[in-house]
C-alpha cells in the first residue's frame, strides 16, 4: 500500500484565491511527522510546513496552514491568496518513527499546481 | 548561513562508467539523505548518514553506495552506471528530531547515454 498518496496530479487555481492540496498517508507508528515542500520548476525542494503526530493543533506557516485529520490519516495544504509564484510541484512527505528513527522521508507523488492571472 | 551545496549540478555518463556526487550539509548538520528523482518512480530514499555512519538504506540495488565524513559532507557512488540511473539525485541535510526539516540542495542532474 502507499504511505503516501496524492490523488490530485494537476490543480489549476487563480491567483488571490485559496486552494487545498489533498495528502493522505498510512502508517502504523505513533509517532510521526508529515511534511509539506514546494519544488519549482528550477528542482530545488522548498520546506514549507511541518506537522507532528502528536501536535493538537494544525500548523500554519505564513499563507500556509495544514488541515490535520488524524482519524482520516490526512494532512491537506491549504495555501491562502494565491501568487503566480505559487505555480510549482507540491509534495507530502512523511517521517516515522521517533527521535532517533533517523531521517528517511517517503513521499507522495506530487500536485502540479498552477496559478492563473 | 549557507545552505546545501551539491557538486557537479550536471553530469553526463555513459553505460558502464561510474560516478561520484558530492554534498556539503548546512553547518552544523550531522545527519545527510540522498534522494533520487525520476519522473516514473518519483522521489525515492536511497540512503542517510548520520555521524559517518549509515543510519537508513532504502531499496536501491548494492551498485549505489554513499559514505559520510566527520565534516559531515557526504559522497554517494554509483557503480557500472545503467540508463535507468538516469535522475536528479537530491541531498538533504537536518537537525537530529523529528520534527526537523530535511533542507535540500539543488540536486545533481544525471544523464546516461
Amino acid at each position: 500500500a502507499q504511505k503516501i498518496t496524492q490523488t490530485q496530479p494537476g490543480m489549476f487555481v487563480q491567483e488571490k484565491e485559496a486552494v487545498t492540496l489533498d495528502c493522505t498517508y498510512d502508517t502504523s507508528d505513533p509517532s510521526y511527522g508529515l511534511f509539506w515542500y514546494k519544488q519549482p520548476s528550477s528542482g530545488e525542494m522548498i520546506f514549507l510546513i511541518y506537522q507532528g503526530s502528536y501536535d493538537q493543533q494544525n500548523a500554519t506557516e505564513g499563507r500556509y496552514s495544514l488541515n490535520f485529520q488524524k482519524a482520516r490519516k490526512s494532512a491537506n495544504l491549504v495555501i491562502s491568496a494565491s501568487q503566480l509564484g505559487d505555480s510549482a510541484m507540491y509534495f507530502c512527505a512523511m517521517r516515522e518513527g521517533g527521535n532517533n528513527a533517523g531521517n528517511m522521508l517517503t513521499f507522495g507523488g506530487g500536485t502540479r499546481l498552477m496559478v492563473k492571472p | 548561513k549557507a545552505g546545501v551545496t551539491q557538486t557537479p549540478r550536471y553530469l553526463i555518463k555513459t553505460r558502464g562508467q561510474q560516478v561520484t556526487l558530492s554534498c556539503s550539509p548546512i553547518s552544523g548538520h550531522r545527519s545527510v539523505s540522498w534522494y533520487q528523482q525520476t519522473p516514473g518512480q518519483g522521489l525515492q530514499f536511497l540512503f542517510e548518514y548520520f555521524s559517518e555512519t549509515q543510519r537508513n538504506k532504502g531499496n536501491f540495488p548494492g551498485r549505489f553506495s554513499g559514505r559520510q565524513f566527520s565534516n559531515s559532507r557526504s559522497e554517494m557512488n554509483v557503480s557500472t552506471l545503467e540508463l535507468g540511473d538516469s535522475a536528479l539525485y537530491l541531498c538533504a541535510s537536518s537537525l537530529a528530531g523529528l520534527n526537523q526539516p530535511q533542507h535540500f540542495g539543488d540536486g545533481t542532474r544525471l544523464s546516461i547515454l
